[in-house]
């Protein structure tokens, strides 16, 4: 069945790389989705990739994605505190209407 | 432009009490959707709406009725809420045909309490 999985929490110090990670199962996704959700608020699009991309970049958003393993991970350079929130993998499946499965979120701590 | 909003923003219910949550969008997106978020659980798809006029059964649609009432406002409604609905609904909005990245647009969410 559809899946996508991630580690539910993350912690770093201010101005390291975070790496968030996420799998998934549909390998007939034509994208691949990161959200981000601050406290309180709803949840919005930060970043997405196309499946037939290795990688994105985006300022300091890099996107890997790799397909023969369903693997797609989400790298913040120089983190900042303002970037702590949830990120949610997502994929979108086929059928009839775009359908998004959510991954359980990662909940990235940032620290002085 | 407001893009999706939802109300009310916080809600306490008794069990078996009913109740309609409300969601708007102002970007002419043909389809919408509710979804529940709860701990560790990511979002849940409840029901969605291709277009206008059309409504189908998400993941977890048991306890909930929808109406889409125009192109613009997709309503949810509890009929008799039970303590396992509590969570926090999301509405979102999007476009399905044409452009892609089909990105969907989040409401803030409403909170919902049952007792």
């Amino acid at each position: 069945g559809e899946d996508v999985e991630q580690s539910l929490f993350l912690s770093v110090r201010e101005g390291d790389s975070s790496v968030i990670n996420c799998t998934y199962t549909d390998s007939s996704s034509t994208y691949l989705y990161w959200y981000k959700q601050e406290p309180g608020a709803g949840l919005q699009l930060l970043t997405y990739i196309f499946s037939n991309m290795d990688m994105k970049q985006d300022q300091r958003l890099t996107v890997l994605l790799n397909k023969k393993d369903k693997h797609l991970s989400l790298r913040i350079a120089d983190t900042q505190t303002g970037d702590s929130a949830i990120y949610f993998c997502a994929e979108i499946t086929s059928g009839g209407y775009n359908k998004l499965i959510f991954g359980a979120g990662t909940r990235l701590a940032v620290h002085p | 432009n407001a893009g999706v909003t939802q109300t009310p923003k916080f809600q306490v219910l008794k069990t078996g009490q009913s109740m309609t949550l409300q969601c708007a969008q102002d970007m002419n997106h043909n389809s919408m959707y509710w979804y529940r978020q709860d701990p560790g659980m990511g979002l849940r798809l409840i029901y969605y709406s291709a277009s206008e006029g059309t409504t189908d059964k998400g993941e977890v649609p048991n306890g909930y009725n929808v109406s889409r009432l125009n192109k613009r406002e997709f309503s949810l409604r509890l009929e008799s809420a039970a303590p396992s609905q509590t969570s926090v609904y999301f509405c979102a909005s999007s476009e399905t045909s044409g452009r892609s990245p089909y990105e969907q647009y989040f409401g803030p969410g409403t909170r919902l309490t049952v007792t």
